[in-house]
């Protein structure tokens, strides 16, 4: 089945631990990116990756790391979480950097930093 | 910058009703729009797009949607609302690359 899974899809953490979300995607796709959604906010792209060793900053970067070494995973890193980070964290996919393919998303991670 | 907007928080229907879910779109060039559908505890899922052509496109679970240039909009529509099309939903517009830029959000509730 094609899918973008992520893990976990729940965690509960302190300010300062650092964590890292997991996205894999089995569509052989090129890009893949992260949202955070917040209420009222809508989805706002955190970092977005265009292929393997190419990522680019989004819009809400800022306490973020991402890496793209396999074409399938795309792992979320949050080196020093903090309260504001708080938040439902989406994974997407889509077959290449053009205008008109959509993308795909995982089931969502939703994240409570204490 | 290409942006939407989603006027209504949320929208109630009766079941059978026609249902429609505004965007409105604000962008420099040709638009590409994009619906998807979020359902409880689930990730987004792709419904339909604008790309070029028929302002009428057709989607997923009996959707639709009106391209209208002069209104700058792209509203969501079903002729007869179902309880299970009861989600949030949400219009998207392409932005440099394969960026999505979001509205807000409208929940839809669909009452029997």
């Amino acid at each position: 089945e094609a899918q973008v899974t992520q893990n976990p899809r729940y965690l509960i953490t302190v300010t300062g631990k650092k964590l890292t979300v997991t996205c894999s995607q089995n569509m052989n796709h090129e890009y893949m990116s992260w949202y955070r959604q917040d209420p009222g906010l809508g989805l706002r792209q955190i970092y977005y990756s265009m292929n393997v060793e190419v990522t680019d900053k989004g819009d809400v970067p800022e306490g973020y790391k991402v890496s793209r070494k396999e074409k399938r995973n795309f792992p979320l890193i949050l080196e020093s979480p903090s309260p504001n980070q708080t938040s439902l964290y989406f994974c997407a996919s889509s077959l290449e950097l053009t205008d008109t393919y959509e993308q795909y998303f995982g089931p969502g991670t939703r994240l409570t930093v204490t | 910058a290409q942006s939407v907007a989603q006027p209504e928080d949320q929208v109630n229907v009766a079941e059978g009703n026609p249902l429609t879910v505004k965007c409105t779109y604000s962008v420099s060039g040709n638009p590409y729009l994009f619906w998807y559908v979020q359902y409880p505890n689930r990730g987004l899922q792709f419904l339909l797009k604008y790309i070029t052509g028929d302002n009428l496109v057709k989607g997923s679970y009996g959707f639709e949607a009106e391209f209208n240039k002069s209104q700058t909009s792209f509203h969501l529509k079903k002729p007869s609302a179902l309880v299970s099309d009861s989600a949030l939903y949400f219009c998207a517009v392409r932005q440099y690359g394969n960026k999505l830029v979001f509205g807000a959000g409208t929940i839809l509730r669909v009452k029997s």
